[in-house]
Order: structure tokens, then C-alpha cells, then sequence
């Protein structure tokens, strides 16, 4: 079964723009959730989908949204770039969220000039 | 959910077991501890998760002790590309919350 899958890998933007990540998820989960990871901040969540809905929101402002398609395919946007919006961008899957283990992607290597 | 600590780092030897600690002493009864480690730069990796009893598997066994306070992950015969931040995670993952809390992690470093 194949894994986590996160496109692109890396992504190079200017401040004030705005970007767009995809996860496909492992076949048969329904959920995704979104980190960002930073060496300052580590591991953090971005927010958790289920069904199309977003079920969990992390700490993160209104720049940072995402939303998830019927295949459970979900994309990931963040709005108005910063300097500090570098950041290795991870999502998880699992089955059905919750207590389920998750499994991560690659994840996708964002760049803000 | 309950806050962890593991020790910054750690050496093992090649071949050798690494055993590396984590404390949960505030983790509740509906609460487990998983495992996680991240090859530099990679995305994390689940390693193994447990509630009460120790579990094992093709990569690590886990021990937990009997009052749940503490853990211990063990991978049996360490080789060079076991070098990772391993991270250790308490989580209710009850309310459909899917939200991982990750701390620091403890970096090991597999010596030849």
C-alpha cells in the first residue's frame, strides 16, 4: 500500500504571496491532519480533517487554512506569506482520526524570500 | 493530554540495544504512549504505541511500567540509520481530535 504522499517536495515563494500544498492521503483513511515544523517551535499542529470537515484547529491565524476533498485528498493553503512561514510542512493520515495511528508524509519544504 | 520528558541525547554503540526513556508521570488511564522518530529532515516515522502492557514489534519493543509513569523504548541491535530525534508521545486521541502534541524528542546518535 503506498504511503503518505505530499506534492511538491520543495517550493520557493516570495513574502506576500500565497501557496498551496497537497496530501494525498494512504488509501482508505479519512483523515489528514497538518504540522508545521520549525527548529525554533518543533512540531506543531496545523489542524485535522475528517470527511471534508475540519475537526481540530491548531494555534496557527486565519492565514493558514485548509480544506479536504471527497477522496480525502486535502490541500493546505497559507495566505499573505512571512519570513516566517519557512517551515517543513507535514501531514499525517489515518483511518479515522481519533485514537487511530498516524502516518506522515514526506513532507513539502517551504522557502519565504 | 500529558506533557513528556526525554533526555536532550543519546549514545549507542552499533549492534548494541538503545534504550531510551521517556516520563509521563501526569498521563491519564485512557491515554497511550506512542513513539515516533524523525530522520533528519524526514517526515516522523511511527515506531510502536502501548496503554498498559509492553508490546513489540519488527522495530522497537516498549515497555511501560506498572503505574504508567514512565516508558522505555528499546531497539534491539542499533545500527547507523536508527540515528534520529526519537519522539515520545502521550495521547488520549479521544474527540476525534487527531492532534499529536510532539516535545523535543531525544536525539540518538548510533556510533560506529
Amino acid at each position: 500500500k503506498a504511503g503518505v504522499t505530499q506534492t511538491p517536495r520543495y517550493l520557493i515563494k516570495t513574502r506576500g504571496q500565497q501557496v498551496t500544498l497537497s496530501c494525498s492521503p494512504i488509501s482508505g483513511h479519512r483523515s489528514v491532519s497538518w504540522y508545521q515544523q520549525t527548529p525554533g517551535q518543533g512540531l506543531q499542529f496545523l489542524f485535522e480533517y475528517f470527511s471534508e470537515t475540519q475537526r481540530n484547529k491548531g494555534n496557527f491565524p486565519g492565514r493558514f487554512s485548509g480544506r479536504q476533498f471527497s477522496n480525502s485528498r486535502s490541500e493546505m493553503n497559507v495566505s499573505t506569506l512571512e519570513l516566517g512561514d519557512s517551515a517543513l510542512y507535514l501531514c499525517a493520515s489515518s483511518l479515522n482520526g481519533g485514537a487511530d495511528t498516524q502516518y506522515f508524509g514526506p513532507g513539502t519544504r517551504l522557502t519565504v524570500l | 493530554d500529558a506533557k513528556t520528558t526525554q533526555p536532550p541525547s543519546m549514545d549507542c554503540a552499533e549492534g548494541r540495544a538503545a534504550n531510551l526513556p521517556c516520563n509521563h508521570s501526569t498521563i491519564s488511564g485512557n491515554e497511550y504512549v506512542y513513539w515516533y522518530r524523525q530522520i533528519h529532515s524526514q517526515g516522523p516515522q511511527y515506531i510502536i504505541h502501548g496503554l498498559k502492557n509492553n508490546e513489540t514489534n519488527e522495530m522497537a519493543s516498549l515497555i511501560i511500567t506498572e503505574d504508567r509513569k514512565s516508558s522505555t523504548l528499546i531497539l534491539p541491535h542499533a545500527t547507523l540509520r536508527d540515528t534520529a530525534v526519537y519522539y515520545c508521545i502521550v495521547w488520549r486521541g479521544s474527540g476525534n481530535t487527531g492532534k499529536l502534541i510532539f516535545g523535543q524528542g531525544t536525539t540518538l546518535q548510533v556510533k560506529p
